[in-house]
């Protein structure tokens, strides 16, 4: 079956730190991939996508690169903000008509200053 | 733009009652998918509705069910609740090309607690 496997949390880094986290996926066919954020009392935000391999994703200083080859979406960020603490979700969705969305668990990411 | 708005934002019921849940869609958009998000676990798909109609069901037991209205907005129904049916309830609305370039806009849910 479809399915997203996410890197456990809680992840904590110092302002300006390198992030990443890492993101695998399984999917029959050819998947469209998200990241999306979830700020405390909030619901979910987009934060980048790509749809097919070799697509890069990019927001907000946020990057992520469809892998094929490893099955891998990992979100990297060069320099993190306290503003950047949140939980994110990894996330596919297979074409076709009924398109609805795969997510992983879940990383809470803590920024300290 | 307005985006997705749910009501209300949080709830409390007793084991075995009914609970129904709103939805109002972004502007624009005609595709509404509910999902159920349980603590510190990700989104679960429940279903989704395109002009009125179920499109799409995941693995919920059918006392979870549904409407959309002709103005897009949505119900969703839970019938006789269990202590597990505790969760954030997610709302969300794509335009008509059902989120493959935009994605899906999500609301800021209904947090239901079951007693």
């Amino acid at each position: 079956g479809n399915s997203v496997t996410q890197m456990e949390g809680p992840v904590t880094l110092s302002e300006e730190a390198f992030l990443t986290i890492n993101c695998t996926y399984t999917a029959t066919g050819y998947p469209s991939l998200f990241w999306y954020v979830q700020y405390p009392g909030e619901g979910l935000q987009l934060l980048l996508k790509a749809t097919k391999a070799d697509d890069k994703g990019s927001n907000k200083g946020f990057e992520a690169t469809y892998r094929k080859e490893t099955t891998s979406f990992h979100l990297e960020k060069g320099s993190v903000q306290v503003s950047d603490s949140a939980v994110y979700f990894c996330a596919l969705r297979i074409g076709g008509s009924q398109g609805n969305l795969i997510f992983g668990k879940g990383t809470k990411l803590s920024v300290k200053p | 733009e307005t985006g997705v708005t749910q009501s209300p934002t949080h709830l409390i019921k007793t084991r075995g009652q009914q609970v129904t849940l709103r939805c109002s869609s972004q502007s624009g958009h005609n595709t509404v998918s509910w999902y159920q998000q349980a603590l510190g676990q990700g989104p679960q798909f429940i279903f989704q509705y395109y002009r009125e109609e179920e499109n799409g069901r995941g693995n919920f037991p059918p006392r979870f069910s549904g409407l959309q209205f002709p103005n897009y907005s949505s119900e969703l129904n839970v019938n006789a609740l269990e202590l597990d049916d505790s969760a954030l309830y997610l709302c969300a609305s794509s335009p008509p090309d059902r989120g493959l370039i935009y994605g899906y806009t999500f609301g800021s849910g209904t947090r239901l607690t079951v007693v």
